[in-house]
């Protein structure tokens, strides 16, 4: 079955400094692959996603790129903010199941003011 | 609009009793699903249900039952729990799009 493998697990950056977490997937017909991000106490929520047919998809200070051919994708924040410290889960979901997620195991953000 | 309800928020149990986990969404979505967070493990599936009717095992269904009550309605069962089982719950429902949405969380206590 799928596995998905998430580092760092912990990432500490400056406000105003850039942030990248990276993942990669075992199952190649993998097709969707989100980001969700948790606040302390909070629900995680969806903040962006992106599909086998593109390469990069962005929304205003976040962006995700996706190698299919090594099997990896990335998360990018730029302009880093206080808020955006959270904790960060990557998932993906295999061709062989149109109903099952598989997250990453998370990485925690801490943006220092 | 609430979206995905579960309750209780916050539950203790000793080893070897029994609870039900509730979890509601009013978003007339097919699938429904159930995680558990641990801390460094992400989250991990238990079961879901695809659609009204049918449910399947996740990752790590051991310990756990559900039931798929209708389609707003999907319970989660600890028929005898263990101190493993100390987790935090999501319950969470899904959209035609695969983003899935979760409802607030169940912090669990197994003594």
């Amino acid at each position: 079955g799928e596995n998905v493998e998430q580092h760092p697990s912990t990432l500490s950056v400056q406000e105003g400094d850039s942030a990248v977490i990276k993942c990669t997937y075992s199952d190649s017909a993998s097709n969707y692959f989100p980001w969700y991000k948790q606040e302390l106490g909070k629900r995680p929520q969806l903040i962006i996603d992106i599909r086998s047919n593109v390469g990069e998809k962005k929304d205003q200070r976040i962006a995700v790129t996706l190698n299919k051919t090594a099997k990896h994708f990335s998360l990018h924040i730029t302009e880093t903010q206080p808020e955006d410290s959270a904790v960060y889960f990557c998932a993906a979901k295999g061709e062989d199941s149109s109903y099952k997620l598989i997250f990453g195991s998370g990485t925690r953000l801490l943006v220092r003011p | 609009n609430a979206g995905v309800t579960q309750t209780p928020k916050f539950q203790v149990l000793k080893t070897g009793q029994s609870m039900t986990l509730q979890c509601a969404q009013d978003m007339n979505h097919n699938s429904m699903y159930w995680y558990r967070q641990d801390p460094g493990m992400g989250l991990r599936l238990i079961y879901y249900s695809a659609s009204e009717g049918t449910t399947d095992k996740g990752e790590v269904p051991n310990g756990y039952n559900v039931s798929r009550l209708n389609k707003r309605e999907f319970s989660l069962r600890l028929e005898s729990a263990a101190p493993s089982q100390t987790s935090v719950y999501f319950c969470a429902s899904r959209d035609t799009t695969y983003e899935q949405y979760f409802g607030p969380g169940t912090r669990l206590t197994v003594t």
